[in-house]
């Protein structure tokens, strides 16, 4: 079956520094997606990304996150600078249509840890 | 802005006996009802979903319900295993400005089965 896959599983980062988190995404999927679960907390929806463009992004998705799907592949999430709250468990999903009356396939998650 | 609430928080019930977790969404525009099973560490799994156009949907031993009036649906999960022991998050999908959709998570109900 087919899976989305996330790397790094866990990426240790200090304070400040830039993280890209990568996703390969299904490979028929169209829409693509970012998620993050703070540790206890639920999972927070942060962008979705359409025909190479944001389609639609939350107010967690500030100006220190950006996304990119830099060929026909990949994924992927930057955090510019990043801070102690960034630490969360972020999920990547995609889907062959858009959120309605179809599933989102989740990734396995990044653990990104801040120190 | 659009929210999700669920309840309970956490559900210990005896193996054998019913569980039942309950949600409601703000959005009426919602159309979409994913329900997701959570292992400790693991990603998200759909486990089963329910489109505005239907009441009720039934898989085995898992059942879910909509009241589209009073916003509420809820899981029902009959003949409970210790495997079914997991954190269980509900969703919606409310209509977003861009006309395209986004899953928001209700908080998260932990099941436990107790043998």
């Amino acid at each position: 079956e087919p899976e989305v896959t996330q790397t790094p599983s866990h990426q240790v980062t200090q304070m400040g520094q830039e993280v890209i988190l990568r996703c390969v995404p299904i490979s028929n999927h169209l829409y693509f997606y970012w998620y993050r679960q703070i540790l206890g907390q639920k999972v927070e929806f942060l962008v979705s990304f359409y025909n190479n463009e944001i389609s639609e992004k939350s107010e967690i998705f500030d100006d220190q996150f950006s996304v990119e799907r830099p060929d026909g592949s990949n994924f992927t999430l930057k955090i510019r600078s990043t801070k102690l709250e960034d630490s969360a468990m972020y999920f990547c999903a995609s889907s062959t249509r858009q959120g309605d009356w179809t599933e989102a396939f989740f990734g396995q998650g990044t653990r990104l840890t801040v120190v | 802005g659009e929210n999700v609430e669920q309840h309970p928080s956490t559900l210990s019930v005896q193996e054998g006996d019913s569980a039942v977790i309950k949600c409601t969404y703000s959005d009426s525009a919602s159309n979409y009802f994913p329900w997701y099973k959570q292992e400790l560490g693991k990603r998200p799994q759909l486990i089963i979903d329910i489109r505005s156009n239907v009441g009720e949907k039934k898989d085995q031993r898992i059942a879910v319900t909509l009241n589209k009036t009073a916003k509420h649906f809820s899981l029902h999960i009959t003949e409970t295993q210790p495997e079914d022991s997991a954190v269980y998050f509900c969703a919606a999908n409310p209509l977003i400005t861009s006309g395209t959709y986004k899953y928001i998570f209700g908080t998260g109900t932990r099941l436990k089965v107790l043998a």
